[in-house]
């Protein structure tokens, strides 16, 4: 099966820049999309298609995708990016909706 | 504005089933796939399965073919998830969501599953 690698955490100051990592075999020829859960609350599409952002996602957090690594990036990070974030891609060899193992951002 | 409801969650012994239903308001669901994923406490998201819009065509983890099926009545706009010889490992928060492309747009708030004797 395909496998979706992310760190457990990362810590970041605000204001500052996250990169999230998400790695996977070839990884660039599958689209990736991204969800944000924040704390007790239910995941939210903040990325689809690489870099594409729902409306009302802000333009701080964006995506890239190449080789064998997406990357979600946060831009000027502030308190309330502090969440748990998935990536997830369409496995169509074995026809699976396969999601990253998450990151958890801590805002210092 | 596009809000998804999930219901029927609660604890349930081991061995025994449960439905679970997802009923959405200012949107036709028959219109779009629908997934189930859900999240067991403190781990991350695991997809479950989807359903086309005319329910004709299903997908499912590969870990729960056999015990889980997705079925949908478009007539009353709700999602339903049948889950049969239920396991401890099956306890967690059960999400509905609206499939576009290959992503889920617009989740539920979940409903708990507890497995417990």
């Amino acid at each position: 099966s395909y496998l979706l690698t992310q760190p457990p955490s990362m810590s970041v100051a605000p204001g500052q820049t996250a990169r999230i990592p998400c790695e996977g075999h070839d990884i660039e020829a599958k689209s990736v999309h991204w969800y944000q859960q924040r704390p007790g609350q239910a995941p939210v599409l903040v990325v689809f298609d690489d870099s594409d952002r729902p409306s009302g996602i802000p333009e701080r957090l964006s995506g890239s995708n190449s080789g064998n690594t997406a990357t979600l990036t946060i831009s000027r990070v502030e308190a309330g990016d502090e969440a748990d974030y998935y990536c997830q891609v369409w496995d169509d060899t074995t026809e699976q909706y396969v999601f990253g193992t998450g990151t958890q951002v801590a805002v210092l | 504005q596009v809000q998804l409801v999930e219901s029927g969650g609660g604890v349930v012994q081991p061995g025994r089933s449960l439905r679970l239903s997802c009923a959405a308001s200012g949107f036709i669901l028959g219109t779009s796939g629908l997934h189930w994923v859900r999240q067991a406490p403190g781990k991350g998201l695991e997809w479950v399965g989807v359903i086309s819009s005319d329910g004709d065509s299903h997908h499912y983890a590969e870990a729960l073919k056999g015990r889980f099926t997705i079925s949908r009545d478009n007539s009353e706009n709700t999602l339903f998830l049948q889950m049969n010889g239920l396991r401890a490992e099956d306890t967690a928060v059960y999400y509905c969501a609206i499939a576009r492309d290959s992503y889920a747009y617009v989740w539920g708030q979940g409903t708990l599953v507890t497995v417990s004797p």
